[in-house]
């Protein structure tokens, strides 16, 4: 199986202030059509999870522009440009280009 | 607009059997990936299961051959048969459709004596 390792599990940011979490996979997430399938999700107390982004960088309808994913093969990045208060929740990286999906552990958002 | 309603959770013993219900609208069933997502409490998101638009299924290891996914077209409904259940799988069961774009709210399976 993919293993996704995220870093930090704990993530405390002050109001305002940028973010970022880290997603690494143990292998190579690219597809053999070129594409990568890797998305982000954050999941707030007491909700489902909820896709931000998808194919690494793509942006669903609706997310907040302050919301962007960068990477490429094994190494990710999801960055909160400024942090605000509806933010806090569990983020989660999960891989769809290898069987089983998998996910990453979560990153626990707070602010400070 | 597209729901996602799952249903038939509950409190069951170990070795018991479960069948949980996805009820779907605003597109079909049919025609995406479903997936079984499970969260043990206070842990992260586990993949359980998936039915391809052509009608296959795949499974986890820890799951394969006491679970059964399946999907009534009719009903624009997915399912998800739990026998021979374990105290691990206790966990919120939701339903997502491919692209992984919906969720729906999860219900509780709870395996205990």
């Amino acid at each position: 199986d993919v293993v996704m390792t995220q870093s930090p599990l704990s993530l405390p940011v002050t109001l305002g202030q940028p973010a970022s979490i880290s997603c690494r996979s143990s292998q190579s997430l690219v597809y053999s059509n070129g594409n990568t399938y890797l998305s982000w999700f954050q999941q707030r107390p007491g909700q489902s999870p909820r896709r931000l982004i998808y194919q690494v960088s793509n942006r669903d309808s609706g997310v907040p522009d302050r919301f962007s994913g960068s990477g490429s093969g094994t190494d990710f990045t999801l960055k909160i440009s400024r942090v605000e208060a509806e933010d806090v929740g569990v983020y989660y990286c999960m891989q769809h280009t290898h069987w089983p999906i998998t996910f990453g552990q979560g990153t626990r958002l707070e602010i400070k | 607009e597209v729901q996602l309603v799952e249903s038939g959770g509950g409190l069951i013993q170990p070795g018991g059997s479960l069948r949980l219900s996805c009820a779907a609208s605003g597109f079909t069933v049919s025609s995406k990936y479903m997936s079984w997502v499970r969260q043990a409490p206070g842990k992260g998101l586990e993949w359980v299961s998936v039915i391809y638009s052509g009608g296959g299924t795949n499974y986890r290891d820890s799951v394969r051959g006491r679970f059964t996914i399946s999907r009534d077209n009719s009903r624009n409904t997915v399912y998800l048969q739990m026998n021979s259940l374990r105290v691990e799988d206790t966990a919120v069961y939701y339903c997502v459709r491919d692209p992984w774009d919906y969720w729906g709210q999860g219900t509780l399976v709870t395996v205990s004596s």
